[in-house]
């Protein structure tokens, strides 16, 4: 069975873009959670989804957000890039929201 | 903040075991103990879980003190390959209502260093 897939695996972009981000959970999965690895740190949790409704949010400003589409998969948006947002970008699926999560390979976010 | 204290870095010898030590005082009475793993730039990978008896499967072996304050994971055959930064974790039970929060809060991690 395909595991958690995210794309793309590698992006550039410069300061005041926006970017999109694109998670497929493991199939029967229906939460979806954000993370964001900054070098040399854990991940940080940004946002977790359940049946398309947020279900958590950490400490991220608002150029943050994120949507789960009918067939579960999701989406997380940050506009007004900064340096700052360069990092690994990590999308876990779980059954539920409590329930076990694994991660996908990440995308890599290079910020110019 | 992470809940959990780990050594930043520990080496081991290939062939030989690696205990991974965590330090969780103030786990809760409901918390599991989770062990996360992340290769060079991948996800992180689970490895095991456990609330207070000790849990074994085909990557690791954990046990947790019977006060539950401490754990240690062990890799009993370490191999070059099991170089990575290990994750310890507590976190609510899995399970539960789909709709629950299940967030987890990772600290910096040990990196373990497999050595020929």
């Amino acid at each position: 069975d395909a595991g958690v897939t995210q794309s793309p695996t590698h992006l550039i972009k410069t300061r005041g873009q926006q970017v999109t981000l694109r998670c497929s959970p493991i199939s029967g999965h229906k939460s979806v959670s954000w993370y964001q690895q900054v070098l040399g740190q854990g991940p940080q949790f940004i946002f977790q989804y359940y049946e398309k409704e947020e279900r958590g949010r950490g400490n991220f400003p608002d150029r943050f957000s994120a949507r789960q589409f009918p067939n579960y998969s999701s989406e997380l948006n940050v506009n007004a890039l900064l340096l700052g947002d360069s990092a690994l970008y990590l999308c876990a699926s779980s059954l539920g929201g409590a329930d076990l999560p694994f991660f996908g390979p990440g995308t890599r976010l290079t910020v110019l | 903040d992470a809940k959990t204290t780990q050594p930043p870095s520990m080496d081991c010898a290939e062939g030989r075991a690696a205990n991974l030590p965590c330090n969780h005082s103030t786990i809760s009475g409901n918390e599991y103990v989770y062990w996360y793993r992340q290769i060079h730039s991948q996800g992180p990978q689970y490895i095991i879980h456990g609330l207070k008896n000790n849990e074994t499967n085909e990557m690791a072996s954990l046990i947790i003190t019977e006060d539950r304050k401490s754990s240690t994971l062990i890799l009993p055959h370490a191999t070059l390959r099991d170089t990575a930064v290990y994750y310890c974790i507590v976190r609510v039970a899995p399970g539960g209502y789909g709709g629950s929060q299940g967030n987890l809060i990772f600290g910096k991690g040990t990196k373990l260093s497999v050595k020929p």
